[in-house]
């Protein structure tokens, strides 16, 4: 089936470091969707990314979406101790195919 | 409030005694779905449901059942549970999920131990 592959699997960072999440696929992707959980939490949706070379910004988080479909990051610029979570990047067609995670964890 | 409701929150059984966990969305969405989450494995579908009275597989269905005979609910089922099955259950909808996909909304999760 399907597959997104996610990296790294952990990221331990200083307030204030910045922080990326990588999700590859060997297929071409229609879309992909990025959550957020907070530990304790059930994942919430941050975004959609659907256009070749397509990025968004929501405040201090980027999304991108690679020229060929394949690949998206998710960069945040100064981390907070509030963007603790697991970071999961998503592709949807009929199911949906969750990455493994990106685990981040910031110290204040 | 839109939501996504499941019940329960937690609960520890015995391998073989038939458990059922409930899932309720008030969102009129046609897309339903039922998620396991184990460490280091991420969310895997267990099963979803594109509109009433038609279900599928996802990708580890088996020990599990399901229905959808309203919109709004879609039942999870365990008829013979066992240990492998104790994991954090998650339900989820979505208005549907064509092509281009929609964003899920998730209930708070299902602690299930399985003894």
């Amino acid at each position: 089936g399907q597959q997104v592959m996610q990296i790294p699997q952990y990221q331990h960072v200083q307030e204030g470091e910045d922080f990326t999440t990588y999700c590859n696929s060997s297929t071409t992707l229609s879309n992909i969707q990025w959550y957020k959980q907070r530990p304790g939490g059930h994942p919430v949706f941050l975004i959609q990314l659907v256009k070749s070379g397509e990025v968004k910004k929501q405040k201090r988080l980027t999304f991108q979406f690679g020229e060929a479909k394949k690949n998206s990051s998710l960069h945040i610029t100064a981390t907070q101790t509030t963007d603790v979570g697991t970071y999961f990047c998503v592709y949807n067609f009929n199911k949906f195919y969750f990455g493994s995670g990106t685990k981040l964890n910031v110290k204040p | 409030e839109a939501q996504v409701t499941q019940n329960p929150r937690y609960l520890i059984t015995v391998t073989g005694k038939k458990l059922t966990v409930t899932c309720s969305q008030n969102m009129n969405h046609e897309y339903m779905s039922w998620y396991r989450q184990d460490p280091g494995l991420g969310l895997r579908q267990i099963y979803y449901s594109m509109n009433v009275e038609v279900t599928d597989k996802g990708d580890v269905p088996e020990g599990y059942k399901v229905s959808r005979k309203e919109k709004r609910n879609f039942p999870l089922i365990l008829e013979s549970p066992s240990p492998n099955q104790t994991s954090l259950y998650f339900c989820a909808s979505s208005w549907n999920a064509d092509s281009v996909g929609q964003p899920q909304h998730f209930g708070d999760g299902t602690r299930l131990s399985i003894l």
